[in-house]
């Protein structure tokens, strides 16, 4: 059973440039979150989304966006990169939008911006 | 607003030590707190999970309690060994489907 997959693990981008980072979600879930975690710290929430639609937001700018397919699998794509932006972004999903179940995480993707 | 604190922030102990891992969080309205795993450089590996209704969970070597009243969670681990040496992250649902964390607790196992 595949667990969440993101790609790519490692980008090296330069400052002012645009990314896209995907993300698959565990098999059988329908929800999918995006976190920033800058070295040393927590995690910090970006957003969700459910049913192709953004449900949650965090504290980030609009430089910041996704989408979600149909199929579930989700993209985050950050314009105008700072170089503030180099953080490990992680993908979690779940199923459905109820606390009942906790939340699978991916192994991240490592963003430089140089 | 919010707020999750691990602390120590880290933590050193010699192979076969029982530890405890703190976690307090401001806000007593949550629905769960998870705990997580961390290695170096990787993703996080979902530990347990605690509803609020819950007082503990447990999973092999590792317990996890709750006091939503008092905002505090504490994780046990059992007998430890080097291979638990990673950071442990406590994390909070408020509502919605965000999770707040705390920064986390580098635990070093010695042999």
């Amino acid at each position: 059973d595949a667990g969440v997959t993101q790609s790519p693990t490692h980008l090296i981008k330069t400052r002012g440039q645009q990314v896209t980072l995907r993300c698959s979600p565990k098999s059988g879930h329908d929800t999918v979150s995006w976190y920033q975690q800058a070295l040393g710290q927590g995690p910090q929430f970006i957003f969700q989304y459910y049913e192709e639609e953004e449900r949650q937001r965090g504290n980030f700018p609009d430089r910041f966006s996704g989408h979600q397919f149909p199929n579930y699998s989700s993209e985050l794509n950050v314009n105008a990169l700072l170089l503030g932006d180099s953080a490990l972004y992680l993908c979690a999903s779940s199923l459905g939008t109820a606390a009942t179940y906790g939340y699978t995480f991916g192994s991240g993707t490592r963003l430089t911006v140089v | 607003k919010q707020e999750v604190t691990q602390i120590p922030a880290a933590l050193s102990v010699p192979e076969g030590e029982n530890l405890v891992l703190n976690c307090s969080f401001t806000d007593s309205a949550i629905y769960n707190l998870q705990w997580f795993r961390q290695d170096p450089g990787k993703g996080l590996t979902s530990l347990l999970l605690i509803q609020s209704s819950q007082r503990e969970q447990t999973s092999g070597r590792l317990n996890a309690s709750l006091d939503k009243s008092s905002g505090r969670s504490t994780l046990y681990i059992a007998a430890s060994q080097p291979g638990d040496s990673a950071t442990y992250l406590c994390a909070v649902r408020p509502g919605g489907g965000k999770l707040i964390f705390g920064q986390g607790t580098e635990l070093s196992v010695k042999p």
